[in-house]
Order: structure tokens, then C-alpha cells, then sequence
């Protein structure tokens, strides 16, 4: 099973900041790597894909970069409703993981 | 408009068996592979079973054995029969529309609670 570990697990920003998330897979993922916004209480929201394509209706401060075991979300200037946890996961083999989160908070 | 809502989730004792639904609309499911996805109190995302367009079917080693995914095309619905239920069980369970493996859409959850 590869294991996706995210850093830090929390992350103290303040609005306007930007906000670098990093994710690191146990093995090479290739290109196949998502990235999920949680908001309290709410199913997970696909920001990202294949690494750097944005989901239908994401916004452009949403960038995703990286390739094989090291992989990074950028949040160009944090909005209010960007405070929330974040997940990467690896599409390459099954079973299919996810990180275990980092969560962007107020600072 | 693409929607999934899933049902079934309740209090179930140790050992006993709950079978969750999953109903979408917007779209034809036997056109696309769908997972359940898990997520234990307070914790992060478990994939837990996926079943393809062709019908082949995937588990996480932790419920390969007792738990059976499987859709009913007619009713355009997912299903989840989970048997011998452990408390490590207990978790929000979303049923996920796959796009290229990713993805797209979630439904809002059901909770399964396992304890005595």
C-alpha cells in the first residue's frame, strides 16, 4: 500500500497569506495525485487533479504542482471559505489512499 | 445535476450486518465507477470498495471478506452490505462518483455507529 503523508497537520494562516500544503507518497505516484477540501460536516470537494488541472468551478488562487513521491497544493491568498482540512490522494494503485490531512486555520 | 445521497447508516451491534444505499441521479452509474469512501469519527479518508462499469470489484483489506459492493443499474443505485460489523467500523460512509480514478462527486454521507 503506498502511504501518502501530509505536512504540517495544521497550518496557521492569516487571510490573504498564501498557503503551501505538502504531500509526499511512499513510492512514486506518477502523475496521478488529487487534492480534496473538507469543510466541517460536508463530504470532500475535488479541487485538484492529475496533479495541476482544477476541478470544474475551482478558483484560480488553487494551484497543485509536484511529481513521483513529492507533490505541493498552493493557496495563492487564503479566502475566508478556504479555512478547512485538506486531502491528497494517489490514484496510481489500488488500494487507492489518502493523506491523513492538514488543516488551514485562522491564524 | 449530478446528486448521490446514501442511506441506510444507523446503530448496529458488533457482529451485526447493515446494508447502505446509494442513489444517483443525473447520470447513468453503470457508466462509471463507484467507490465507498470512510471516514471514522474525528479522522481522515479510508477508500473502501470500488466497483468498475464492467462490474469487477475492488476491497480494502480491511473489509474484503465482509463487506459486498454491488449496483443496481435499473434503480441506478449503489450498494454497500457490510457484515460482521467491528466498532473500527463506525465512520460517515460517502459513496463517490470516480472520473479517471479521482473523484467528482460525493454524496452527503450516512453514519454507521457499531457498538453494543
Amino acid at each position: 500500500e503506498i502511504v501518502m503523508t501530509q505536512s504540517p497537520a495544521t497550518l496557521s494562516v492569516s487571510p490573504g497569506e498564501r498557503a503551501t500544503l505538502s504531500c509526499t507518497a511512499s513510492q512514486s505516484v506518477s502523475s496521478t495525485l488529487a487534492w480534496y477540501q473538507q469543510k466541517p460536516g460536508q463530504a470532500p470537494r475535488v479541487l485538484i487533479y492529475d496533479v495541476s488541472t482544477r476541478a470544474t468551478g475551482i478558483p484560480a488562487r488553487f494551484s497543485g504542482s509536484g511529481s513521483g513521491t513529492e507533490f505541493t497544493l498552493t493557496i495563492s491568498s487564503l479566502q475566508s471559505e478556504d479555512f478547512a482540512v485538506y486531502y491528497c490522494q494517489q490514484y496510481n494503485k489500488w488500494p487507492q489512499t489518502f493523506g491523513q490531512g492538514t488543516k488551514v486555520e485562522i491564524k | 445535476e449530478v446528486q448521490l445521497v446514501e442511506s441506510g447508516g444507523g446503530l448496529i451491534q458488533p457482529g451485526g450486518s447493515l446494508r447502505l444505499s446509494c442513489a444517483a441521479s443525473g447520470f447513468a452509474m453503470n457508466y462509471n465507477y463507484m467507490s465507498w469512501v470512510r471516514q471514522a469519527p474525528g479522522k481522515g479518508l479510508e477508500w473502501v470498495s470500488v466497483i468498475y462499469s464492467g462490474g469487477n470489484t475492488h476491497y480494502a483489506d480491511s473489509v474484503k471478506g465482509r463487506f459486498t459492493i454491488s449496483r443496481d443499474n435499473s434503480k441506478n443505485t449503489l450498494f454497500l452490505q457490510m457484515n460482521t460489523l467491528r466498532a473500527e467500523d463506525t465512520a460517515v460512509y460517502y459513496c463517490a462518483r470516480g472520473n479517471s480514478a479521482w473523484y467528482d462527486y460525493w454524496g452527503q454521507g450516512t453514519l454507521v455507529t457499531v457498538s453494543s
